[in-house]
C-alpha cells in the first residue's frame, strides 16, 4: 500500500503555543486529509483538501495541500488542552480509488 | 443521529478461538470498511464494501480472516482460529459518496479492541 510519512510521532507543546505538523508521500495524491483521534474513539475528519496548494482552514487548524501533491501540513494555533490526540494525515490516490491511506499519526500532548 | 456502531468494545480471548467483531454503518452509507490499528504498522485497510458487495480485501492478512455484509446494516469481522498477534484495535467505518465523488471523509465507529491471549 501506499506510505504516508509523519513526522515526528509525538510532540509536547506548551498550551498557547501553536504546533505544525506535515505528512509526506512518495505517491502523489488528489485528495489530502487530516484526522484527530481521541483516545477511545475512532479518528474524525477534520480538514479535506483537493487542488493542489489549497490552503483551508477550520477554526484554530489551517491545512495545505502541496503545490507537488505529495505532501501536506497542518498546524494548530494557539494550543489548549482539548487538542490532545492522534492527528493522521490521509491521503486519496485518484477519482474513483476508494482505498484511503493513512500514516501512523503525531500523538501531540499539551502541557497546561 | 447515531454513528456507526461497533459491537463489542472489548474482546479478550484465547489463542485458537473464533472472534466475530460487528457493525452497523450509518444509515444512508453504502461504503463499509474495515481497518485494524496498531501502534507498529498503524491504520491499515483490511476490506471494503460498496452496497453490500466486497471491492477491495487485499488487506486481509489471510485465510483466518472473512468478513461479510450481509444487508445493508450490518456487517461482520470473523478471525478463526485467532491469533496473539490478531491483538489490535479494529474499526468500522461507513461513507457515501455526494453526486458520486469521493471527499475521502469517512466516519469511524469506537473501534473493538481485541486480546488475544
Amino acid at each position: 500500500g501506499q506510505q504516508l510519512n509523519q513526522s515526528p510521532q509525538s510532540m509536547f507543546i506548551q498550551e498557547g503555543e501553536d504546533v505544525s505538523m506535515n505528512c509526506t508521500s512518495s505517491s502523489i495524491f488528489n485528495t489530502w486529509l487530516w484526522y484527530k483521534q481521541e483516545p477511545g474513539e475512532g479518528p474524525v475528519l477534520l480538514i479535506a483538501l483537493y487542488k493542489a496548494g489549497e490552503l483551508t482552514s477550520n477554526g484554530r487548524l489551517t491545512a495545505q495541500f502541496g503545490i507537488t501533491r505529495k505532501d501536506s501540513f497542518l498546524n494548530i494555533s494557539a494550543s489548549i488542552p482539548s487538542d490532545v490526540g492522534i492527528y493522521f494525515c490521509a491521503g486519496l490516490e485518484g477519482y474513483g480509488n476508494n482505498r484511503l491511506a493513512f500514516g501512523k499519526g503525531n500523538q501531540v500532548v499539551v502541557i497546561p | 443521529d447515531a454513528g456507526v456502531i461497533q459491537s463489542p468494545r472489548h474482546e479478550v480471548t484465547e489463542m485458537g478461538q473464533e472472534v466475530t467483531l460487528r457493525c452497523k454503518p450509518i444509515s444512508g452509507h453504502d461504503y463499509l470498511f474495515w481497518y485494524r490499528q496498531t501502534m507498529m504498522r498503524g491504520l491499515e485497510l483490511l476490506i471494503y464494501f460498496n452496497n453490500n458487495v466486497p471491492i477491495d480485501d487485499s488487506g486481509m492478512p489471510e485465510d483466518r480472516f472473512s468478513a461479510k455484509m450481509p444487508n445493508a446494516s450490518f456487517s461482520t469481522l470473523k478471525i478463526q482460529p485467532s491469533e496473539p498477534r490478531d491483538s489490535a484495535v479494529y474499526f468500522c467505518a461507513s461513507s457515501f459518496l455526494p453526486g458520486g465523488q469521493n471527499t475521502g471523509e469517512l466516519f469511524f465507529g469506537e473501534g473493538s479492541r481485541l486480546t488475544v491471549l
